[in-house]
């Protein structure tokens, strides 16, 4: 069981707005920087959202990310065929270890 | 372009050590902190350590502590994940990402994975 909360599933209708939540706490979320990956089966994990809110080059803005006290969201807009995949949020803690979410499964329905 | 490429494949008997390498290229490899992440099959991502190229500080996630130990070679640009003792829940595809996930830097790059296989 993580200790990052993610619901472990999903969906959408193409063109739609989806969020995914990740749930923490104080010594993760609460006080460090989220995460947020998207994975294809049998690729890397590919990242989407650093320091909460940025997008690195080559994300579209139909991706982002958002924050608030243990809590963090990925929202994905204008949803497409492409974007169905597993999506992790991921956050260090101050134990001095990082930690990601359990994953979610989006379906473009 | 900044790349992370992994060995290859590997199917270990319980018990004994698998050693991961993870080569950069690209950029300055003592810039950036290396992060190994595993992912046993249809299961999610697990954080396993971190190590600091220029100094060799390393991190360990508790459930792995005596068990990994994350070292490196400056001088070829290489990273190193060891994992001893080897059980069957350690099959998985092991993964170096660059950056530091504590300093909320990108950990955008990473390696193409290494598919570690416990059996006996």
């Amino acid at each position: 069981q993580s200790v990052l909360t993610q619901p472990p599933s999903a969906s959408g209708t193409p063109g739609q707005r989806v969020t995914i939540s990740c749930s923490g706490s104080s010594s993760n979320i609460g006080s460090n920087y989220v995460y947020w990956y998207q994975q294809l089966p049998g690729t890397a994990p590919k990242l989407l959202i650093y320091r909460n809110n940025q997008r690195p080059s080559g994300v579209p803005d139909r991706f982002s990310g958002s924050k608030s006290v243990t809590s963090a969201s990925l929202a994905i807009s204008g949803l497409r065929s492409e974007d169905e995949a597993d999506y992790y949020c991921a956050a260090w803690d101050d134990s001095l270890s990082g930690l990601f979410g359990g994953g979610t499964k989006l379906t473009v329905l | 372009q900044v790349q992370l490429v992994q060995s290859g494949a590997e199917v270990k008997k319980p018990g004994a050590s698998v050693k991961v390498s993870c080569k950069a290229s690209g950029y300055t490899f003592t810039s950036y902190d290396i992060n190994w992440v595993r992912q046993a099959t249809g299961q999610g991502l697990e954080w396993m350590g971190w190590m600091n190229p220029n100094s060799g500080n390393t991190g360990y996630a508790q459930k792995f502590q005596g068990r990994v130990t994350m070292t490196r070679n400056t001088s070829i640009s290489t990273a190193y994940m060891e994992l001893s003792s080897l059980r069957s829940e350690d099959t998985a595809v092991y993964y170096c990402a660059r950056g530091g996930l504590h300093l909320g830097e990108s950990v955008g790059y990473w390696g193409q994975g290494t598919l570690v296989t416990v059996s006996s």
